[in-house]
Formats: C-alpha cells, sequence, structure tokens
C-alpha cells in the first residue's frame, strides 16, 4: 500500500497568514494527489485534484503543486472559515486508495 | 443537485452486524462508482471498499475483506455496506462519497452526510 504521510500535523495559524500544509508519499503518485478540507462534525469537502486543480466554488487562495512523492496546499490568506482539518488522498493507478493523517489548523 | 443521503445512527453489540444505506439523487447512479469511507472519533480517513453500481462488482480494502459486503438496488439508486462481526474497532463514523474517475486518477466529489455506528456491549 501506498503511504501518505502529512505535515505538520497541527498548526497554529493567524487571519490573513499563509498556510502550506505537505504530504509525501512512499511511492511515486505521479500527480494523483487530491486534497479535501473537513470541519468538525461534517462530511470531507473535496479542495483540489489531481495536485493542482482547484474545484469549482473554491476560493483562489486556495493552491496545489507537486509531483512524484512531494506535494503541498497552501492557503494564500488564511481566513475565518478555513480552521479545519485537511487531508491529502492518493489514487495511483492501484488500490487501495490511502489519505494523510491530517493536518488540523487552528487559530493562533 | 446531487445528494447523498444516508441511513441514521446504529448502535450495535459486539459480534452484530450492521447495514449502512446511501441514497443517491441528481445524478445517473449507474455512472458514478460509490466508495465507502470510515472515521472513528478524532482520527483520520480509512478507505473502506468501493462499489460499481452499472457493474455489480465490489472490493474492499485488505483488513476489511471477509467482514464487508456491499450491496445496491439500482431501482431506488441506493448502495448499502454491510459490515460484520463487529467490534469496539468498528466504532466509526462511515461515510459514502461518489467518485470521479479520470484516467487512473479518483476523488471523492460528494459525500454523504455520514452514518455513526457505535460498538458497544
Amino acid at each position: 500500500d501506498i503511504q501518505m504521510t502529512q505535515s505538520p500535523s497541527s498548526l497554529s495559524a493567524s487571519i490573513g497568514d499563509r498556510v502550506t500544509i505537505t504530504c509525501r508519499a512512499s511511492q511515486t503518485i505521479n500527480n494523483y494527489l487530491n486534497w479535501y478540507q473537513q470541519e468538525p462534525g461534517k462530511a470531507p469537502k473535496l479542495l483540489i485534484s489531481s495536485s493542482s486543480n482547484l474545484q469549482s466554488g473554491v476560493p483562489s487562495r486556495f493552491s496545489g503543486s507537486g509531483s512524484g512523492t512531494d506535494f503541498t496546499l497552501t492557503i494564500s490568506s488564511l481566513q475565518p472559515e478555513d480552521f479545519a482539518t485537511y487531508y491529502c488522498q492518493q489514487s495511483y493507478y492501484t488500490l487501495p486508495l490511502t489519505f494523510g493523517g491530517g493536518t488540523k489548523v487552528e487559530i493562533k | 443537485q446531487v445528494q447523498l443521503v444516508q441511513s441514521g445512527a446504529e448502535v450495535k453489540k459486539p459480534g452484530a452486524s450492521v447495514k449502512v444505506s446511501c441514497k443517491s439523487s441528481g445524478y445517473s447512479f449507474i455512472s458514478y462508482d460509490i466508495n465507502w469511507v470510515r472515521q472513528a472519533t478524532g482520527q483520520g480517513l480509512e478507505w473502506v471498499g468501493w462499489m460499481n453500481p452499472n457493474s455489480g462488482y465490489t472490493g474492499s480494502a485488505q483488513k476489511f475483506q471477509g467482514s464487508v459486503a456491499f450491496t445496491m438496488d439500482t431501482s431506488i439508486s441506493t448502495a448499502y455496506m454491510e459490515l460484520s462481526s463487529l467490534t469496539s474497532d468498528d466504532t466509526a463514523v462511515y461515510y459514502c462519497a461518489r467518485v470521479v474517475s479520470v484516467g487512473p486518477t479518483r476523488f471523492f466529489d460528494y459525500w454523504g452526510q455520514g452514518t455513526p455506528v457505535t460498538v458497544s456491549s
């Protein structure tokens, strides 16, 4: 199975801060990497597919990059509604699909 | 609009089985795979398995093989996940999610609201 490692597991930031979350795969996954946001008590929401494709309706302050084994999710200017947990997920050819452990973004 | 609506919370005793439903609307049910993902309290997301409503094919993560079964009723656009031989480790929120497949990439674009399953004696 492909292991996905996110870092940090949590972070504290202020409104307006630039935030970067990283996700590393245990083997190359090309760009088959997706990002989700999960607010407490809610289902995850798809933010970005295929490493950098911003989903319709997702604010442009979110961006994704990377290929191979190393990926990043960046929030350019953190807003109050962005405080949540973020997960990466790989879908490289064979099952199982796997998720990173999550990064909780908290208010400083 | 696309919606996936799951059945309500369940409380089961160890060794029992639970069946969770996921009713889809707003799109052609047979055109997209449905996957199941679970989340224990305070923990991350864990992929359980998949089902193709068009072919009827299903599959699961290795740890669930033999204990999970996926079925579907295309006449009512509903997918089901049944988990048997429950233990306390199966206590979690179970989500169904629609999968978009573009070549080899797969992502979950719509999710159900989640079904909490509690296993307790």
